[in-house]
This record gives C-alpha cells, structure tokens and sequence, in this order.
C-alpha cells in the first residue's frame, strides 16, 4: 500500500523559469493538501483541493502560482517565474474525505532557485 | 485567529532520558491539538492528536501528550529517549468546528545524545 508519493524530490530551477511540482495521494484519498516550509520554521498551508475542485486556496500567494487536482493523475503544483524566494520544500498531504484531521504526508520535493 | 508556540527551536538529552517538548496553543474556542515528527529528508508523520475525547493521549513510539486547558498546554513526553527518537517535532492546532486547516509550530529539533 502506497504511501503518499511525491516528485521529483528535488528540483532545482533558474530564477524565470517554471516548476511543477507532482503529487500523487494515497489510493482511496480523494483530498489533497498543498503546504511550504521555509528553513527553521513550520509548514504553511497553500491550498486544499478535491478531485477537479479547489476547496481553499486561503494560503496561496496570488501571483504566479496555481494548483489543480484533476479527475485523474496526480495533483499539480504550480510556479511560474520561479524566485529565489520561492526555494523551500513543498509538501503534499492526503486524507480520505471527511477525515480532515488525519493527513499523509508525502516525503516533499525540495526546490532551489538559482 | 489559532496559533501555536513551541519552547525551545532544540531539545537535547541522553539516550534514557525523559523527553519533554512543550507546546502552549492559543484559541478562541475548543481546539483540536496535534503532535507531528519529521525525519530527515522525510514528510511529517502524525504523532498523536487530541480532538476532546481523553486528555492523556498516548500516540506512537512510546510518545504521549496531555491536554491541560487551564494552562493552555499540550506537552508532548517520553519516559526514555532513544537513538531513533532524534527529528523534528511539531506541534499543530486547529479550531473544532472552524477552519479544517491546522497551523503549525516552527518545530522543535530533538537531539539524543548516547
């Protein structure tokens, strides 16, 4: 049984250029959670989707990055013109529905911008 | 608005030793408070939750946390550090019947000396 899986794991990326992040919940999950962490400090929510539905997008910044979860395949992280502000570990977390307070967490894809 | 504050950014005692974290939530209403480790390189992987069942809450690996409302507490502990035991931890809170999004501490690094 399959974690949650996440890639790639690392990706690095020049100031300008686009990152997509990937991740693929665990089988049976049908909600998707999106968070950052910067060094030294704890995650920060981005966004929660369902399967074709953003249920909240409250923690994405409102420029330059998007997220889907489409009906099939894994869910997307997106950011375009990367910064270097942007480099930090992104992690994907996934819970069955209505059980929002037990989240799998994938391993993180680590993004560095030169 | 919820918050969280972990004392200490590190941890550091013997192997045998008591383990002790400290987490101090803040909230307006009823919260549910959660425990997370993360391994190096790794996602975060759930500890032990409190969602206003029993105050003592025994999680994983030995860990528990207790609950103590008129401190505003929810110390995570183990009788005996191990080796294994060095990570991350971090504690989360989110509001019962608000947001469904939990808010991070900056984490706690506990280091276990042999």
């Amino acid at each position: 049984n399959a974690g949650v899986m996440q890639n790639p794991r690392h990706l690095v990326r020049r100031r300008g250029q686009e990152a997509r992040l990937r991740c693929s919940p665990m089988k049976g999950h049908s909600h998707v959670y999106w968070y950052r962490q910067l060094p030294e400090e704890g995650l920060k929510f981005m966004v929660y989707l369902q399967k074709e539905n953003i249920i909240d997008e409250s923690g994405m910044p409102k420029e330059r990055f998007s997220a889907e979860f489409p009906k099939e395949g894994p869910s997307i992280l997106r950011i375009q013109q990367v910064v270097r502000g942007d480099s930090a570990a992104y992690f994907c977390a996934s819970s069955l529905s209505g059980e929002v307070d037990t989240q799998y967490f994938g391993p993180g894809t680590r993004l560095t911008v030169l | 608005a919820q918050s969280v504050t972990q004392l200490g950014s590190h941890v550091s005692v013997s192997e045998g030793a008591l383990v002790l974290l400290r987490c101090n939530y803040s909230s307006s209403v009823p919260p549910y408070l959660f425990w997370y480790v993360q391994y190096p390189n790794q996602g975060l992987q759930l500890l032990l939750k409190y969602t206003s069942a029993a105050t003592l809450v025994k999680g994983i690996n030995g860990f528990e946390a207790e609950f103590k409302k008129s401190e505003t507490s929810f110390h995570l502990t183990k009788p005996s550090a191990h080796m294994s035991d060095a990570a991350e931890y971090f504690c989360a809170v989110r509001v019962a019947g608000g947001s469904y999004i939990p808010t991070f501490g900056r984490g706690t690094s506990l280091i276990v000396h042999p």
